[in-house]
């Protein structure tokens, strides 16, 4: 089981670029999240997916950010425009509901893209 | 809204002494109560999870926490500290599946 997969694991770039970062999940798992962690603001939930389906993007910053999981085993996160404040790691995590309710599972998390906006 | 709160943000023990790192949870449903590690430059791992079956939870590396009600804490200790235990801890709630992270506890351990 190679676990959940990020790439860049860094990225750096010039502010006004787009960036996108790039996740799959572990197999099998049906929940996909995606965080992003800042010295200010520590570890923030973006958005998440179940099934492909994105379930809850309240934690998306602006519409400069938007997320896909176009199959079961990729998803997306883009940043168009790039802004210095979007300096942060992202990331990824993965979950399969278990046979005792939703809630007490485990998310299984990625190695993060450390991403540098000039 | 659940949330949690982590005691200090940095913790600093001697190798071989107790470790104790606070984490307190406000919610108006049961909890579902995680610590997670993470060293330096790596994603998030689990040490343990309280999901309601026992309120003292083992973990991975020699970690244990108890959950009280009593007193909303959900505590984690390991009786004596390794030199490998440094790292960054985080607890969370789980809210409909969703994790709320507190805020972190660097542990540094001193030879």
């Amino acid at each position: 089981d190679a676990g959940v997969i990020q790439s860049p694991r860094h990225e750096v770039t010039e502010m006004g670029q787009e960036v996108t970062l790039r996740c799959k999940p572990i197999s099998g798992h049906d929940y996909l999240f995606w965080y992003r962690q800042t010295m200010m603001r520590g570890l923030e939930l973006l958005i998440y997916f179940n099934n492909n389906v994105p379930i809850d993007d309240s934690g998306m910053p602006e519409d400069r950010f938007s997320a896909k999981m176009p199959n079961a085993s990729f998803s997306t996160l883009k940043i168009q425009p790039s802004e210095p404040r979007d300096s942060a790691v992202y990331f990824c995590a993965s979950s399969q509901p278990g046979t005792s309710g939703r809630g007490q599972e485990t998310q299984y998390f990625g190695p993060g893209t450390r991403l540098l906006v000039l | 809204a659940q949330s949690v709160t982590q005691l200090g943000s940095h913790v600093s023990v001697s190798e071989g002494a107790l470790v104790l790192l606070r984490c307190n949870y406000s919610s108006s449903v049961p909890p579902y109560l995680f610590w997670y590690v993470q060293y330096p430059n790596q994603g998030l791992q689990l040490l343990l999870k309280y999901t309601s079956a026992a309120t003292l939870v083992k973990g991975i590396n020699g970690f244990e926490a108890e959950f009280k009600k009593s007193e909303t804490s959900f505590h984690l200790t390991k009786p004596s500290a390794h030199m490998s235990d440094a790292a960054e801890y985080f607890c969370a709630v789980s809210e409909g599946g969703k994790l709320i992270f507190g805020q972190g506890t660097e542990l540094s351990v001193k030879p």
